[in-house]
């Protein structure tokens, strides 16, 4: 059975503060992805990596970095975080090409105060 | 720009009736497109995907969606709704390149005993 995985369920954080979540998924995936969700919003999307050490900015890259360094791992990075990144986090992988569809992490609530 | 736009961003039916959710897009090349749930506090679960083969689509839990290209339409239908279908529903399309997906702000299902 298919896997993405996040660090996190839920996390607070005061203004200010770094913040690093984790994804891993087991399939053996070229691209991972990073969205936020906020309510009426739908999914936005932050950065996008397409291989190890590549990644493409998103919609809404601002305030925000990656990582990855292995092609199972795709890390999101706030290095100071502020009351509007308050939100629910979500990490999806696809394998890439036409009728590859995208799996998703069970997400990660952040509120920042 | 915008790439997809869900037409309503809520829709309350009663159980047992049919239920439709609209969904269309804009998109110069022949598109991916998928239907995903999201039940509360859940993550993303894919009910179906478009990739170019039949036109109509069967999903999960009795869902089907009919890809119209002269309507640039995507809409997502079921003959009788349960109250298990309670949920939001996105609409996502992926362009020429297949690796990035584009979301619509969603619509939440409500259903009515």
């Amino acid at each position: 059975d298919v896997k993405v995985t996040q660090s996190s369920r839920y996390l607070v954080k005061r203004t200010g503060e770094k913040v690093f979540l984790e994804c891993v998924q087991d399939m053996d995936h070229e691209n991972m992805f990073w969205y936020r969700q906020d309510p009426g919003l739908g999914l936005r999307l932050i950065y996008f990596s397409y291989d190890v050490k590549m990644k493409e900015k998103g919609d809404i890259p601002e305030g925000y970095s990656v990582s990855r360094e292995k092609k199972e791992r795709f890390s999101l990075i706030l290095e100071s975080t502020s009351t509007n990144q308050t939100s629910m986090y979500l990490c999806a992988s696809s394998l890439g090409g036409r009728a590859s569809e995208q799996f998703f992490g069970p997400g990660t609530r952040l509120t920042v105060l | 720009a915008q790439s997809v736009t869900q037409l309503d961003s809520h829709v309350s039916v009663s159980e047992g009736t049919p239920v439709l959710l609209r969904c269309n897009y804009s998109s110069s090349y022949s598109p991916s497109l998928f239907w995903y749930v999201q039940h509360p506090n859940k993550g993303l679960q894919l009910l179906l995907k478009y990739t170019s083969a039949a036109t109509l689509v069967k999903g999960i839990n009795g869902f089907e969606a009919e890809f119209k290209k002269s309507e640039t339409s995507f809409h997502l239908t079921k003959p009788s709704a349960h109250m298990s279908d309670a949920a939001e529903y996105f609409c996502v399309v992926t362009l020429y390149n297949f690796n990035k997906f584009y979301f619509g702000s969603g619509t939440k299902l409500n259903v009515k005993p």
